[in-house]
């Protein structure tokens, strides 16, 4: 069974700083997703990692995947509060179900000024 | 381009009463997906379906849950005689197929079971 762990559950920081998320995965995979999820709204898609090495930057955010590692980092540098919501990473299943899509719990970022 | 539509947002039932959930997928997304996250845990795979055709429900409960996505109409995941353990918010995503095809999410929706 394809199981998916990220850590931080939670995550407090100040502005201005930097962090990690890391997202593990327990077998092979075609692709690795992270989401955005704000309070009662979508989930928002941030990026589409899909070979090792890949790494993707969209402003303060960048993600990485390393497939012989099981793992992929989202970091994120000089936080500011426009970016406290919840973040997801998620894993297809490799092979003929690759649409199901197993997500880890969530990371809920509290950005303080 | 309306995103995926999802109704209701909350939806409250008592233990016994039945729960209908809506997805209305994005415009030329034929492939639609149900996921549900119970409190302090991830989105969970529940079933998979093309118009007319159910193509994986190896998430879905065995009893009580069944899911439709019609010809015309949105897709429905109905939740028959609702116990206490059905609260959660339950998201559809739809996509253009089902492979390798990102999948795009509603709004969800929140059922509570009294």
């Amino acid at each position: 069974e394809l199981k998916v762990e990220q850590n931080p559950l939670f995550l407090s920081m100040q502005e201005g700083k930097n962090y990690t998320i890391y997202c593990n995965y327990s077998t092979t995979s075609d692709r690795l997703y992270w989401y955005r999820q704000d309070p009662g709204k979508s989930l928002e898609s941030l990026f589409v990692l899909l070979s090792n090495g890949a790494v993707k930057q969209e402003g303060r955010l960048m993600a990485s995947l390393d497939t012989k590692a099981r793992l992929s980092t989202l970091h994120i540098t000089a936080a500011v509060h426009d970016l406290s919501a919840t973040y997801f990473c998620a894993v297809d299943h490799s092979g003929g179900s690759n649409y199901k899509l197993t997500f880890g719990k969530g990371t809920l970022l509290t950005v303080n000024p | 381009n309306a995103g995926v539509m999802q109704n209701p947002r909350h939806l409250v039932r008592r233990r016994g009463q039945e729960a209908r959930l809506r997805c209305s997928p994005m415009k030329g997304h034929s492939h639609v997906y149900w996921y549900r996250q119970l409190p302090e845990e991830g989105l969970k795979f529940m079933v998979y379906l093309q118009k007319e055709n159910i193509i994986d429900e190896s998430g879905m409960p065995k009893e009580r849950f069944s899911a439709e996505f019609p010809k015309e109409g949105p897709s429905i995941l109905r939740i028959q005689q609702v116990v206490r353990g059905d609260s959660a918010a339950y998201f559809c995503a739809s996509s253009t197929s089902g492979f390798y095809n990102e999948q795009f999410f509603g709004p969800g929706t929140r059922l509570t079971v009294l």
